[in-house]
């Protein structure tokens, strides 16, 4: 069965970087695009982020352009969120979601950023 | 697109029915037929689940208590008798265009 392990959370200061990690497994990573969503702490769900299966298209959300960049490692069955100039609001829970027909039909348990000094 | 369910909150009892409403400030109806409004519920403590995608269709494994209808901009998701499993946060999801969006979410729990 389709498996989402998301990793690299942790207390991060504001202005600073920090890369999530996504392993994937369970189904042919290759032909799948890849999401990030994020929760803040108590509130609604954002997307963030998506990679066609291909790496050929990531699209961002508005708030995250410039700052964010989202990759993938085929040969690891990995995707990532590269995260730089954190600020407060980038505070949240991040999922790692695999896209299908479908839409997002697969979501990992999270991992939890925080931004504070 | 900005995505708005109502009510926020519903106190239901178990074994009745309730009813859930999403609408789009876009029409979701696509070129291609298809309309890109998605379900999920994010039980207590854990990771959203699909429920019902392309405003309609049941996803893998989601009881047929769980109907979705509605087109255009105004949604409806319909549990028939709602059961302990079934609390939790139902949320509304366009992706027709980018960036998906979300709605506010609806939370569902027992009276």
């Amino acid at each position: 069965q389709v498996k989402l392990v998301e990793s690299g959370g942790g207390v991060v200061q504001p202005g600073k970087s920090l890369r999530l990690s996504c392993a994937a497994s369970g189904f042919t990573f290759t032909t799948y695009g890849m999401h990030w969503v994020r929760q803040p702490p108590g509130k609604g769900l954002e997307w963030v982020a998506v990679i066609s299966d291909d790496a050929s298209q990531k699209y961002f959300t508005d708030s995250v352009k410039g700052r964010f960049t989202i990759s993938r490692d085929d040969s690891k069955s990995t995707v990532y969120l590269q995260m730089h100039s954190l600020r407060a609001e980038d505070t949240a829970v991040y999922y790692c979601a695999k896209d299908s027909v479908a839409g997002i039909d697969s979501w990992g348990p999270g991992t939890l950023v925080i931004v504070s000094s | 697109v900005v995505m708005t369910q109502t009510p926020l909150s519903l106190s239901v009892t178990p074994g009745q029915p309730a009813s859930l409403s999403c609408k789009s400030s876009q029409n979701l109806l696509h070129s291609d037929g298809k309309t890109y409004l998605d379900w999920y519920l994010q039980k207590p403590g854990q990771s959203p689940q699909l429920l019902i995608y392309e405003a309609s269709n049941r996803f893998s494994g989601v009881p047929d208590r769980f109907r979705g209808s509605g087109s255009g901009t105004d949604f409806t998701l319909k549990i028939s008798r709602v059961e302990a499993e079934d609390v939790g946060v139902y949320y509304c999801m366009q992706r027709i265009q980018l960036p998906w969006t979300f709605g506010q979410g609806t939370r569902v729990d027992f009276k």
